[in-house]
């Protein structure tokens, strides 16, 4: 019930390409769903967050979509650049849990030049 | 302004020993929380604090582990007799308060390394 299931594991893009990765979720109780990067030694980075009574939120290159019927949600990198390279976690939380996030098991995506 | 920040930065330790992890959150913060990364088990939730309060323990994956917090400020996580599976970064993150509305701010973790 608490479990966030993340894919894929590790991704490749060329420079100006689209990296796009999944997360499915459970728990029907999760208000929110928030998407962070990580770079090599250090903690995670709040990169955008989307709430449930929204379809798409988009920031930049960085877009959300979410799927409530199918309790799924994406994060689409549009024109991908090799600062790009970090690995991505989607979590899930609910203020009833003080906010705790559940996290995807993270994808390590890397973008060539 | 300073983020959270966590010492010490890497700890090798014998196993069987106990270790103290030290997180000072972004002043004003109300809620804290502690997080551990490892290989095997992804990032998972341990502990979180609002004010020296720990409302949720749920995470602490044994009775070995503690953590305390004093003043609303700084917290400590301790690890006793230390165990192997117990090696991971720690992490630590605090907001200013325990509701999604607001932003958790990672600290850079402890690197823990059990022998």
């Amino acid at each position: 019930q608490q479990q966030v299931k993340q894919s894929p594991q590790s991704l490749i893009v060329q420079k100006g390409g689209i990296s796009i990765i999944n997360c499915a979720y459970e728990n029907t109780a999760f208000d929110y769903f928030p998407w962070y990067q990580q770079f090599p030694g250090k903690g995670p980075a709040l990169l955008i967050a989307i709430r449930p009574d929204v379809s798409e939120k988009k920031e930049g290159r960085f877009t959300i979509s979410f799927n409530k019927s199918a309790k799924q949600f994406s994060l689409h990198i549009m024109d991908s650049q090799p600062g790009d390279s970090a690995t991505y976690f989607c979590a899930a939380s609910m203020d009833t849990s003080g906010s705790r996030l559940t996290f995807g098991e993270g994808t390590q995506l890397t973008v060539n030049p | 302004g300073a983020g959270v920040s966590q010492s010490p930065s890497n700890k090798v330790t014998e196993k069987g020993k106990d270790v103290e992890l030290r997180c000072d959150p972004i002043s004003g913060h109300t809620a804290l929380y502690w997080y551990r990364q490892s290989l095997g088990q992804g990032l998972e939730f341990l502990i979180y604090f609002q004010g020296n309060s720990a409302p949720d323990k749920s995470g602490l994956p044994s009775d070995r582990f503690s953590a305390e917090r004093t003043g609303g400020s700084v917290s400590t996580l301790t690890i006793q007799r230390t165990q192997q599976e117990d090696s991971a970064v720690y992490l630590c993150a605090s907001s200013l308060g325990a509701y999604s509305a607001y932003e958790q701010y990672f600290g850079p973790g402890t690197r823990l390394t059990v022998t």
